[in-house]
């Protein structure tokens, strides 16, 4: 059964930069026609996705959050990376990673679907 | 950018009802739609994905439907364990994958 499961510091500094790793059992990271995906929820409030990556390296980012961010991919690992850079408070979130469906990854851009499934997620604090 | 409206925001309803709860898309987005459930401290799971494809392990008392721009998610009897925040997704423009504000299920 494929799990996922986030990791990295739960308390980053205003203006830092915010590190988070996926790791994946249960099946391989480089499979194809599944991209790699992460998604935050700030405390009460709803979901967002942040951006999506696929085995080979090609990532999909959401505009309004994408010059901050870099998701980067180790398959020797069988783990996907997130960076997000200059965070401030309104970064305070839950950060989930989940595996992203392909529905057409020939095209460009790919076209994904689904997330499923997801990590537990892991809360990050933006406080000094 | 689309935008996916959930309504209501906040249902009641009492163990054995009959519940529907909709997503409405800014423009058509065909049958790309998703449907998650969420438990308080828990990632969201998910129900229904192609609009009313039901994912495998899922109870049947869960159905979607709709295609266009309004979408329906219906539990034909809510059970205790299906108190929980529901969210729409649709994956119909590519890059830029969207959530409804979500649909909080309580208690009556």
């Amino acid at each position: 059964q494929l799990q996922l499961q986030e990791s990295g510091p739960g308390l980053v500094k205003p203006s830092e930069t915010l590190s988070l790793t996926c790791t994946v059992s249960g099946g391989s990271i480089s499979i194809t026609n599944y991209y790699w995906g992460w998604i935050r929820q700030p405390p009460g409030k709803g979901l967002k996705w942040i951006g999506s990556i696929y085995y080979s390296g090609d990532t999909y980012y959401n505009p309004s959050i994408k010059s901050r961010v870099t998701i980067s991919v180790d398959t020797s690992k069988n783990q996907f990376s997130l960076k997000l850079s200059s965070v401030t408070a309104a970064d305070t979130a839950v950060y989930y990673c989940a595996r992203h469906i392909g529905l057409n990854i020939v095209v460009l851009p790919a076209a994904l679907g689904w997330f499923d499934p997801w990590g537990q997620g892991t809360l990050v604090t933006v406080s000094s | 950018d689309i935008q996916m409206t959930q309504s209501p925001s906040t249902l009641s309803a009492s163990v054995g009802d009959r519940v529907t709860i909709t997503c409405r898309a800014s423009q058509s987005i065909s049958s790309r739609l998703a449907w998650y459930q969420q438990k308080p401290g828990k990632a969201p799971n998910l129900l229904i994905y192609k609009a009313s494809s039901l994912e495998s392990g899922v109870p049947s008392r869960f159905s979607g439907s709709g295609s266009g721009t309004e979408f329906t998610l219906t539990i034909s009897s809510l059970q205790p364990d299906d108190f929980a925040t529901y969210y729409c997704q649709q994956y119909n423009t590519y890059p830029m994958y969207t959530f409804g504000q979500g649909t909080k299920l309580e208690i009556k």
